[in-house]
């Protein structure tokens, strides 16, 4: 069964750090891989989506890699900022067009001023 | 910027009755999926939407379920008979502007469901 894994579940830190949230998938034949942010109650914003072609997607603070071989993916987020509160959902598309997301968790990522 | 937008926002029922909620996807978009999220738990995917006709469905769309396209911009989600495990929040999303295969999924705030 293809399956998506988010560690840590929960994550607290002081604003100004550096933090890296992690992904990981079951089955490496993926066809892309998509970074979520989700406030409480709220819809999912697209922060970057990495092809399977590809190593790393940047944007603004933001770093996404992917490794497909070890089946990881990773999120960096620079110079975090309590606006940057919010849970952080990894999903995984295997199906190409077809959008059948296999989501994770999430990690839910609390930035202390 | 575009965006996808749902209706209504939050929707309390009774256990039985139908329930429609509402889409319009982003207007250049031809790909149209629902996901639904309980409670505490992870997104799940419920169906996926192209041409006119559903192009794959999760086991949770069962004959309870139905989506439709009945006109060019809205994109509805019915629950003939609704369970108090219904209850969730129903996400829509759409990808896949005319010439656009990257497969990025955009997603509107959702809609919750409470079955009493």
């Amino acid at each position: 069964k293809q399956e998506v894994t988010q560690i840590p579940a929960a994550l607290s830190v002081p604003e100004g750090e550096n933090l890296v949230l992690n992904c990981s998938f079951t089955d490496s034949a993926i066809y892309n891989l998509q970074w979520f942010r989700q406030d409480p109650g709220k819809g999912l914003t697209s922060l970057l989506l990495i092809q399977s072609s590809q190593r790393e997607q940047t944007s603004g603070r933001l770093n996404a890699s992917l490794d497909k071989s070890s089946g990881r993916s990773t999120l960096y987020i620079a110079a975090s900022q309590p606006g940057d509160s919010a849970t952080y959902l990894c999903a995984v598309d295997y199906g190409g067009s077809q959008g059948n997301l296999i989501f994770g968790k999430g990690t839910k990522l609390s930035v202390k001023p | 910027e575009p965006e996808v937008t749902q209706t209504p926002s939050h929707q309390v029922t009774q256990m039985g009755q139908e329930v429609i909620l509402r889409c319009v996807p982003i207007s250049n978009h031809l790909y149209f999926y629902w996901y639904r999220q309980i409670l505490g738990q992870k997104v799940e995917f419920l169906v996926s939407f192209y041409n006119n006709e559903i192009s794959e469905k999760s086991e949770i769309f069962d004959d309870q379920f139905s989506v439709e396209r009945p006109d060019g911009s809205n994109f509805t989600l019915k629950i003939r008979s609704t369970k108090l495990e219904d209850s969730a929040m129903y996400f829509c999303a759409s990808s896949g502007g005319a010439g656009v295969v990257t497969g990025e999924l955009f997603f509107g705030e959702g809609s919750r469901l409470t079955v009493l």
